[in-house]
């Protein structure tokens, strides 16, 4: 299992962009039978997916925040980004990155289903 | 308000079963069998439990199993341990527009 390790600011002031790094060890991002996928879940509530996005660029987005977030990867760094504009209270979360494993770990057939292994997590305040 | 709706409590003594349900619509739960359940403990990330219905990922206990009935799933948890105390998320892959949608999540207390 690959280890993923979510980086970022901690606090970000409302109407500026937040911006998330996920840095994946043990395994290649550039794998045809994952996508790599963002998750937040708001103190004390559910999870909430963001959007996930495969080695070549492919990316799917949730309807609700489609509007406002880029999901991008660099392979060469097997790194992920995401960036959140024009953020407000209501996006403080727990910023997740996992692994979108796909069915019958066929990315090319199939679309992702299953978040494993997860990251630790990292707490995003927006606040002034 | 979530997609998919489960109960916000269950409980259960050391041994017995218990099972949660995830309800969904026609759109999601009902029409794909790519449902998930995943278990998180108080300040970790969330595991996978359960994953297409009703697979177990490598290293899942066997007492762990998953099922669905039209729109709604369950997550069947046998001879509850004290360990198993967590909440407990189901979601299901809900076509290519909004690909992922989560339950609310259900809090289990292992009495």
């Amino acid at each position: 299992q690959p280890q993923l390790q979510e980086s970022g600011p901690g606090l970000v002031k409302p109407s500026e962009t937040l911006s998330l790094m996920c840095t994946v060890s043990g395994g290649p991002i550039s794998s045809s039978s994952y996508y790599w996928g963002w998750i937040r879940q708001t103190p004390g509530k559910g999870l909430e997916w963001i959007g996930s996005i495969f080695y070549s660029g492919n990316t799917y987005y949730s309807p609700s925040l489609k509007s406002r977030v880029t999901i991008s990867v660099d392979t060469s760094k097997n790194q992920l980004s995401l960036k959140l504009t024009s953020v407000t209270a209501a996006d403080t979360a727990v910023y997740y990155c996992a692994r979108h494993r796909c069915s019958g770990g066929k990315c090319f057939s199939f679309p992702p289903i299953s978040f494993d292994p997860w990251g630790q997590g990292t707490l995003l305040t927006v606040s002034s | 308000q979530s997609a998919l709706t489960q109960p916000a409590s269950v409980s259960g003594s050391p041994g017995q079963s218990i099972t949660i349900s995830c309800s969904g619509a026609s759109s999601d739960v009902g029409t794909y069998n790519l449902v998930s359940w995943y278990q998180q403990h108080p300040g970790k990330a969330p595991q996978l439990m359960i994953y297409e219905v009703n697979k177990r990922p490598s290293g899942v206990s066997d007492r762990f199993s998953g099922s669905k009935s039209g729109n709604t799933a369950s997550l069947t948890i046998s001879g509850l341990q004290a360990e198993d105390e967590a909440d407990y998320y189901c979601s299901s892959y809900a076509g290519n527009t909004n690909l992922v949608v989560f339950g609310g999540g259900t809090h289990l207390t292992v009495l």
